[in-house]
């Protein structure tokens, strides 16, 4: 199993521009969630989502806009990026609560670094 | 969502124990305490977890005091690779099943 992949691993934008980040699991998990990291803090939660088609706000959700299309896919899209919005990006992915004994683990991506200037 | 304490920072050598403590007074009956750490220039990994009791794995221990307002993880012999970030994050699986990231608290491992 690959996990959680992430794509691209670094990105360059300029203000204005628009990008798509994308998150593939491989393990049949129905919780997906896109957190962003700001140099010396903790995650903060942008978007997630509890099932194919399904998706909610988290903590810091403006200026993104999220899809889950299919199961194993979660999309985070930048429609007009923002200096603020320069970050590194962890997707993360986990089973139903009370499905299984490992239902509480979230499983992380490697991040994607994105710098807006 | 209920808040924890941590310490900003914490030194060990290596292959000695290390406790790393958390405090969460405002913890409710449903909230779980997690601990996650996060290696240099990668995603968090899942530590372990406990409601209650003190629990151990192949990774670490936690003990949780029975007030529950506070916890400690436990790594019995620290390596070089335990150098990390530690979080401790209440997760109330029951309400929001989210997981919120304080700043944790940054071991070094020194040899």
């Amino acid at each position: 199993n690959a996990g959680v992949t992430q794509t691209p691993k670094f990105r360059v934008l300029k203000t204005g521009q628009s990008m798509t980040l994308l998150c593939a699991q491989d393990m049949n998990h129905e919780y997906m969630y896109w957190y962003r990291q700001d140099p010396g803090m903790g995650l903060r939660l942008i978007h997630y989502s509890v099932g194919e088609g399904t998706t909610a706000k988290g903590e810091v959700p403006d200026g993104y806009n999220v899809s889950r299309l299919k199961k194993q896919n979660f999309l985070l899209g930048l429609e007009s990026a923002a200096p603020s919005q320069t970050s590194v990006y962890f997707c993360a992915s986990s089973l139903r609560p009370g499905t299984s004994r490992r239902a509480y683990e979230q499983y992380f991506g490697p991040g994607t670094r994105l710098t807006v200037t | 969502d209920a808040k924890t304490t941590q310490p900003n920072s914490m030194e060990s050598n290596e292959e000695e124990p290390v406790h790393l403590p958390c405090n969460h007074s405002t913890i409710s009956g449903t909230d779980y305490i997690h601990w996650y750490r996060q290696l240099p220039s990668q995603g968090p990994e899942y530590v372990i977890h406990g409601l209650t009791s003190n629990v151990n794995n192949r990774m670490a221990s936690l003990a949780i005091a029975e007030d529950r307002k506070s916890s400690t993880l436990i790594l019995h012999r620290a390596t070089l690779r335990d150098a990390a970030v530690y979080y401790c994050i209440l997760r109330d699986p029951i309400n929001t099943d989210k997981l919120i990231f304080g700043t944790g608290t940054r071991l070094q491992v020194f040899p």
